[in-house]
Order: structure tokens, then sequence, then C-alpha cells
């Protein structure tokens, strides 16, 4: 079984701040995480993925995440925000034996403060 | 390459009518996926097909039906909608089953059932 929980349902920060939104999953086997954002009216983009490799994952849009096994943790990060980064981010899981089909977390609403 | 498109954009129907929504692929792409999005509870799988003539269903199959005649189209029905399935359908698409490769998403479609 698998599992994916978005921590904030909503985000604000102003412009030029740091972005933290945070996920933590559950998986029984070895998991592919994604990042997707959707911005309103659109459909889901893919920001970035983890897929076993490096476990710092760096995406689009100066976004990056890192995987910690230990805490069972993919948040996600930007350094500095920007007006175009408002939009729903949603945190996946893939479970990587014999299922292709993704869990999706609940969503985080960003909104960015001018 | 248009990639995933959907059609219609927007549709208003009242209990008990049906319709189809059309999804089409230009990529080439083995897989194909049909999910719901409501408020707070992010994208839920309805049914996925694994390649041309065959479905399966997924999370919350009830109520819809779906078909996949040609590689690049997967078409999902209501054949009696109800006000439960007001939401908004995305249609996505991936390369192959059984590795961590992103799904891409359609732009939706905005279904109210009165």
């Amino acid at each position: 079984a698998q599992s994916v929980t978005q921590l904030d349902s909503h985000v604000s920060v102003s412009e030029g701040t740091p972005v933290l939104l945070r996920c933590n999953y559950s998986s029984s086997y070895s998991p592919s995480l994604f990042w997707y954002v959707q911005h309103p009216n659109k459909g889901l983009q893919l920001l970035l993925k983890y897929t076993s490799a490096a476990t710092l994952v760096k995406g689009i849009n100066g976004f990056e995440a890192e995987f910690k096994k230990s805490e069972t943790s993919f948040h996600l990060t930007k350094p500095s925000a920007h007006m175009s980064d408002a939009a729903e981010y949603f945190c996946v899981v893939h479970s990587n034996f014999g299922n292709e089909k993704l869990t999706f977390g609940t969503g985080t609403r960003l909104t960015i403060i001018p | 390459n248009a990639g995933v498109t959907q059609t219609p954009k927007f549709r208003v129907l009242k209990t008990g009518q049906s319709m189809t929504l059309l999804c089409a692929q230009d990529m080439n792409h083995e897989y194909m996926y049909w999910y719901r999005q409501d408020p707070g509870m992010g994208l839920r799988l309805i049914h996925y097909s694994v390649g041309e003539g065959t479905t399966a269903k997924g999370e919350v199959p009830d109520g819809y039906n779906v078909s996949r005649l040609k590689k690049q189209n997967f078409l999902l029905g209501l054949e009696s909608a109800a006000p439960s399935q007001t939401s908004v359908y995305f249609c996505a698409s991936s390369p192959r089953a059984g590795a961590p490769y992103e799904q891409y998403f359609g732009p939706g479609t905005r279904l109210t059932v009165t």
C-alpha cells in the first residue's frame, strides 16, 4: 500500500522569500516520488521526480526536493518565490512493484504576497 | 505535438443524462488514465488502460465506463449522470508501465450535473 500526506493545505509567502511545501509518504516498496504543479484552470505539470538516484532532485523553475528515507519525507523548496509560483502543488507517490498507479496528495495551495 | 487533449472543456448535464468525454494523445503512449479532481481530495483514479483494447478499474470506477478502441484515444462515459459526478476530469498518458515515468496530463473537463 502507498499513501502520501501533504502537511499544509495552504502556504503563503512573500515574493523573494523561501518556499517550503511539506510531503510525507508511506510505501511498502522503494517508491518513486513526484511533485506536480497545477496553475488555475490548467492541467498538471511535472515539476520534478525522484527515482532512487540522487536524493536531492532539481526540477524546473528553480524548485528542488530532497528525499529523506529516514523521515519518509520529500519536501519541495525554492530559495526565492516569484509571483508566477502561485499555484496548487501535488506530491505524488508511485510504488515500484508491478503497479503503474499514482497516489496523489490532497494538494497545497501556494499564495505569493507581493 | 499537441500532447494530451480533452473534449469538451466544459459541460452541464441534468441528472440522468449521458455523455462521453474524449481524451486524445499524440505521443504514442501505451498507458492512459482518467482521474477526477474534487476540492480537498487530490486526484482519484477512475479507470485506466494499459494498451489498445484493454481497460481496468481504478479507485472510484462506479458510474463510469471507458473504452480504448484506438491507442491514441481513451473515452470516459457517464450513462446516467448524478450530482455526485460534478467534478473536474483529467486524462493522462504515460509511455509504459513498470517504470517511474511521469504521466502527462490534459487540461481538464469541468462537468456540472444539476
